[in-house]
């Protein structure tokens, strides 16, 4: 099975820098997703890790350590529109996703 | 990017009424599409596996013959919430699998959201 981890809350101010961390065990890895979802609409597609390492796309950044069962997903410069769940996904060799519990993001001015 | 649209985006119904929910993916063909519920305040819940030409695969809890899923073409999967209850409105999104080019990874892509109220 999945197990999912990620924190349920967190605030950050506009501007800074936010680090949202993801721990997962599973049986049969095929990468992890992170997806960003604003209230009430259906979640987006924000980034894709399969390979240990960082991923750098514009101000958001994602990274593997599959050795850990560890990941993170980095908001910088954040803005007031970042305010929004994130979403932390285990994709399975069938290209099933199991997603955590969502980390609700409050950025404040 | 990709597009996958659902219809409708939002239903009202009364008790032991069936609805039922399109979802379309309008710029690629998707063999495989999924169908996910969500209650406030928690996360996605996959429910079913939908598989164009056969048969949907539903996950553990979720009745077969209460939410019937019809992949009918590669564009195209529904689900059918049969006798809808109360305890059946939630928010239902699905999502439909893009298969990799190059070796790149399958990616989901999400509808909208169809918000299910039964009275």
């Amino acid at each position: 099975g999945q197990n999912i981890d990620q924190p349920t809350e967190m605030t950050a101010t506009e501007g800074a820098i936010v680090q949202i961390n993801c721990t997962y065990q599973t049986s049969g890895f095929n990468g992890l997703f992170w997806y960003q979802q604003h209230a009430g609409e259906a979640p987006t597609f924000l980034s894709y890790n399969v390979l240990d390492g960082l991923e750098e796309k514009g101000r958001f950044s994602s990274f593997l350590s599959r050795s850990k069962g560890y990941s993170y997903l980095l908001l910088k410069e954040l803005q007031m529109k970042d305010s929004a769940s994130y979403l932390c996904a285990v994709g399975n060799a069938g290209n099933m996703l199991t997603f955590g519990g969502g980390t609700r993001l409050m950025v404040k001015p | 990017g990709a597009v996958v649209s659902q219809h409708p985006s939002w239903v009202i119904c009364k008790s032991g009424t069936s609805v039922k929910i399109e979802c379309r993916s309008l710029d690629f063909q998707a063999t495989t599409m999924f169908w996910y519920r969500q209650f406030p305040k928690q996360s996605l819940m996959l429910m079913a596996t939908s598989n164009e030409g056969s048969k949907a695969t539903y996950e553990q809890g979720v009745e077969k013959d209460k939410f019937l899923i019809n992949h009918a073409s590669l564009t195209l999967s529904t689900l059918t919430v049969t006798s809808a209850h109360p305890e059946d409105s939630s928010f239902y999104i699905c999502s439909a699998r893009r298969e990799g080019l190059a070796g790149a990874t399958d990616t989901q892509y999400f509808g909208p959201g169809t918000r299910l109220t039964v009275l």
